[in-house]
């Protein structure tokens, strides 16, 4: 079973609109990465999230970690289509410190229609 | 700052061909990765290096094989291509991971998107 799940796979919503993206996990996060992928291109890094509770922006973009720190989401306000893409979610799942890999969720693709 | 650049950006093998593609980044950072991106799986990590001269296999390291002789280079190789190994291939750098914390950001290259006849 997927250790991180994305919800949802795929979103189309009209320019203006807001929306919000979810990563779930069953274990403990103890690092949440979001980033955002065009077609064709490489990941650009958005936030970092590692604390439970803790809420980052950056321009119209808001990440959120859950207080147990399993839940992550992705919130963007008045939606454009420069937002279109797929964004994904990165976690450290391992016990802080001792591990440098990432486990990535599947990806949502946005489409923000004009 | 490049960051982490990648060549080829594209390639066409034939099964059985080999190849090389490297990764560069200029971050002086220790840790490098080799992942995959394929439609419905996401993102595999392949093989990664937390410094120079050592390698270690991720999730799906069969058919492929790594080398990072210096720190700012990560080589993967694909010895005898086959069309399973068709796919987006991206490279990403972190620095080294603070004592007590999570790993630290990974960087990511533009990718190398690879199809094997």
């Amino acid at each position: 079973s997927q250790e991180l799940e994305q919800s949802p796979q795929s979103l189309i919503v009209q320019e203006g609109k807001n929306l919000t993206i979810n990563c779930t996990s069953s274990k403990t996060l103890y690092g949440l990465y979001w980033y955002k992928q065009k077609y064709g291109e490489g990941l650009i890094f958005l936030m970092m999230l590692q604390k439970g509770g803790e809420e980052k922006s950056h321009e119209k973009i808001t990440a959120k970690l859950d207080e147990k720190k399993q839940q992550s989401s992705l919130h963007i306000t008045a939606s454009q289509p420069s937002h279109a893409g797929i964004y994904l979610c990165g976690a450290d799942m391992g016990s802080g410190g001792s591990n440098y890999k990432l486990t990535f969720g599947k990806g949502t693709l946005l489409t923000v229609n004009p | 700052n490049a960051g982490v650049t990648q060549t080829p950006k594209f390639r066409v093998l034939k099964t059985g061909q080999s190849m090389t593609l490297l990764c560069a980044q200029d971050m002086n950072h220790e840790y490098m990765y080799w992942y995959r991106q394929d439609p419905g799986m996401g993102l595999r990590l392949i093989h990664y290096s937390v410094g120079e001269g050592t390698t270690a296999k991720g999730e799906v390291p069969d058919g492929y094989n790594v080398s990072r002789l210096k720190k700012q280079n990560f080589l993967l190789g694909l010895e005898s291509a086959a069309p399973s190994q068709t796919s987006v291939y991206f490279c990403a750098s972190s620095s080294r991971v603070r004592a007590g914390g999570p790993t630290d950001t990974q960087y990511f290259g533009p990718g190398t998107r690879l199809t094997v006849l």
